[in-house]
């Protein structure tokens, strides 16, 4: 049974700090994504990842895959309150699977 | 606003009861899919309809079933409710099949099922 791992599960930090929250699994995925949801509302889709060592921008956001497509990880540069929601990972490779999410809170 | 709607918002129920979700895809899209999602269990899949037609099954209960109508719209339906089921049930919907895992997913506003 395929399982992606997010690590770590809660997070709390100042506004300003550098962040990292990682995505793994013991199986190879063909593409990964990468989802914010914010309290009462449904996942949104931030990025999705293709190729082993791709490293995708979105503004302040920097999404890794890794060489061997089982890894994956979001690293977040001067977080502001806005960043504040549950990220999560999710693959479609064999079944469509959801990572057990990391919830990022940062405080003013 | 992902232009996925859910009908209702929040639905309050008794044990062994029956109920059901309703979705509207974007528009043009083609697929729909159904996901749980409770604090033990984070966020499941459900089932994925496409153009009318099952398309993937996740991990869905037999006391659930789903269908997609010729407008595309589907509903979720829930039977024989127990305490567990209580979680929020969420659609999204994507243009294609999304067998290439880069087909995106749009999901909707989520219904909040409770049921005591």
């Amino acid at each position: 049974t395929q399982l992606l791992e997010q690590s770590p599960q809660f997070l709390s930090i100042q506004e300003g700090e550098n962040l990292t929250v990682y995505c793994n699994s013991s199986s190879v995925f063909s593409s990964l994504q990468w989802y914010r949801q914010e309290p009462g509302e449904g996942p949104v889709l931030l990025v999705t990842v293709v190729t082993g060592g791709e490293v995708k921008k979105l503004k302040r956001l920097t999404f890794q895959f890794g060489d061997a497509r089982k890894d994956s990880s979001l690293h977040i540069t001067a977080a502001q309150p806005g960043d504040t929601g549950l990220y999560l990972c999710s693959s479609n490779t064999d079944k469509l699977i959801f990572g057990t999410g990391t919830r990022l809170q940062v405080f003013p | 606003d992902s232009g996925v709607t859910q009908t209702p918002k929040h639905l309050i129920t008794a044990t062994g009861q029956r109920v059901t979700l309703r979705c509207s895809p974007r528009s043009g899209d083609l697929s729909v899919y159904w996901y749980q999602q409770s604090l033990d269990q984070g966020l499941q899949f459900l089932i994925q309809y496409y153009n009318g037609e099952e398309r993937a099954k996740g991990n869905i209960l037999e006391r659930f079933s789903a269908q997609q109508f010729p407008d595309l719209h589907s509903e979720l339906n829930l039977s024989s409710l127990e305490l567990g089921d209580s979680a929020l049930y969420f659609c999204a919907s994507s243009l294609l099949q999304g067998t290439t895992g880069t087909d995106t997913q749009y999901f909707g506003p989520g219904t909040r099922l409770t049921v005591l």
